[in-house]
């Protein structure tokens, strides 16, 4: 089963709408982290956001913010006032536990194209 | 500054060739990854390190082997046996309980 999934195949928003980028996890563990990235047709992984398992709220970074519901087990990623520096492809990820085999885990990722 | 450096940037191999990349972290993080991603797909993961002399296999560690001798140095050898290795292979590191993963700038690696 995959650990990370994110089933939008590409989304697109206006340039100064909000838009939301959805994520699901699936893990027993009861300590795990959830991570947003950002890649930009350069390659690189820019860290956007973070969220942990004990996390009582929602993770916010300026104009991104992190929609936790940990029952339905899902971490939407919304971007509020999107600019056109925004398209790119975002990622999902999550870590689990803090032990020694704890690994990060990435999904498939979603292409955002942001039309001006 | 600290950071991850990954070196070659862009890197080709004749078949049948072994060939190593280098990834190398100053931020004294305990765990470091490796990643391979294809063109339009996600990061998956080869294999991870925990700690000095120790490593698990990731989802797609065939074909690949990798060392830990140095908490700083995580090189990945791409083996012969891998029998498409054409993509970009990206490095990332974390502090034992970190909150968030450091990227290098990757590896593209090219089999001509």
């Amino acid at each position: 089963a995959q650990k990370i999934t994110q089933t939008q195949p590409g989304m697109f928003v206006q340039e100064k709408e909000a838009v939301t980028l959805d994520c699901t996890y699936d893990t027993s563990d009861p300590s795990y982290g959830l991570f947003w990235y950002k890649q930009p047709s350069s390659g690189e992984m820019i860290f956007l956001i973070y969220q942990g398992s004990y996390d009582q709220q929602n993770a916010t970074e300026g104009r991104y913010s992190l929609n936790f519901q940990k029952a339905r087990k899902s971490a939407n990623l919304v971007i509020s006032a999107s600019q056109l520096g925004d398209s790119a492809m975002y990622f999902c990820a999550m870590r689990e536990g803090p032990g020694a085999n704890s690994k990060l885990t990435f999904g498939k990722g979603i292409t955002l194209s942001v039309r001006p | 500054d600290g950071g991850i450096t990954q070196s070659p940037k862009y890197l080709f191999r004749k078949e049948g060739q072994n060939v190593t990349l280098s990834c190398e972290q100053n931020l004294n993080h305990d765990a470091m990854y490796w990643y391979r991603q294809d063109p339009g797909q996600g990061l998956r993961l080869i294999y991870y390190s925990q700690i000095v002399n120790d490593f698990q296999k990731g989802d797609i560690a065939e074909g690949y082997s990798v060392s830990r001798e140095k908490k700083e140095s995580f090189p990945l050898t791409v083996t012969s046996a891998q029998k498409n290795p054409t993509a970009f292979y990206l490095c990332a590191s974390t502090p034992a309980r970190g909150t968030e993963a450091f990227f290098g700038q990757g590896t593209r690696l090219t089999v001509v």
